[in-house]
């Protein structure tokens, strides 16, 4: 069965200071993964996702994942965090079936 | 924005009782997923469906069904409600039941409480 695995269930960098987030997956075939955002009350918002074409993902907001087979990971960056990036982040993966698999989330606080 | 919606905002209802979500997916999208989102569970998968058919079932209970309709809006059905079914409901939607497009767009969610 797929499962996602994210390291940390909270994460607090300063403004202006470097942003990872860490996501390893399990599976035998290397899923589609993605990255959601959520913002307080609010749904989630994709961020990005990976379908094989490029290891080296870029999404919205300045974030970035980079897909290493070898580790079976899939981390998210961003060079500097943004007060405006406090938010809770999943990553999720989807293989054979449709539906996403999502890690248990990790919630990043910026402070000033 | 996702293009996604959903109603109600908000719930409460009693134990015992009985609850019906709507969720519209985006223009043009034919698959619709359930989510449900709770602090104990996490987020997971409910049910999926395709233009109108039941594609996949995740840890859905018996006491919750959903159906699509033709215009392809989606409701999710809870009943005999308890006090752990007090959870965000999150639909999405997808162009595809599989293939290249496989991105799913959420809408707001629906905030359950039973009491």
């Amino acid at each position: 069965a797929q499962s996602v695995t994210q390291l940390g269930s909270h994460v607090s960098v300063s403004e202006g200071a470097l942003v990872l987030l860490r996501c390893n997956y399990s599976s035998s075939v290397p899923p589609y993964l993605f990255w959601y955002v959520q913002y307080p009350n609010q749904g989630l918002q994709l961020l990005l996702k990976y379908t094989s074409a490029a290891t080296l993902v870029k999404g919205i907001n300045g974030f970035e994942a980079e897909f290493k087979k070898s580790e079976t990971s899939f981390h998210l960056t961003k060079p500097s965090a943004h007060m405006s990036d406090a938010a809770e982040y999943f990553c999720a993966a989807q293989t054979g079936a449709n539906n996403l698999f999502f890690g248990t989330g990790t919630r990043l606080t910026v402070i000033p | 924005d996702s293009g996604v919606t959903q109603t109600p905002k908000h719930l409460i209802t009693a134990t015992g009782q009985r609850v019906t979500l709507r969720c519209s997916p985006r223009s043009g999208d034919l698959s619709v997923y359930w989510y449900q989102q709770s602090l104990d569970q996490g987020l997971q998968f409910l049910i999926q469906y395709y233009n109108g058919e039941e594609r996949a079932k995740g840890n859905i209970l018996e006491r919750f069904s959903a159906q699509q309709f033709p215009d392809l809006h989606s409701e999710l059905n809870l009943s005999s409600l308890e006090l752990g079914d007090s959870a965000l409901y999150f639909c999405a939607s997808s162009v595809a039941a599989s293939g290249r497009s496989r991105e799913q767009y959420f809408g707001p969610g629906t905030r359950l409480t039973v009491t």
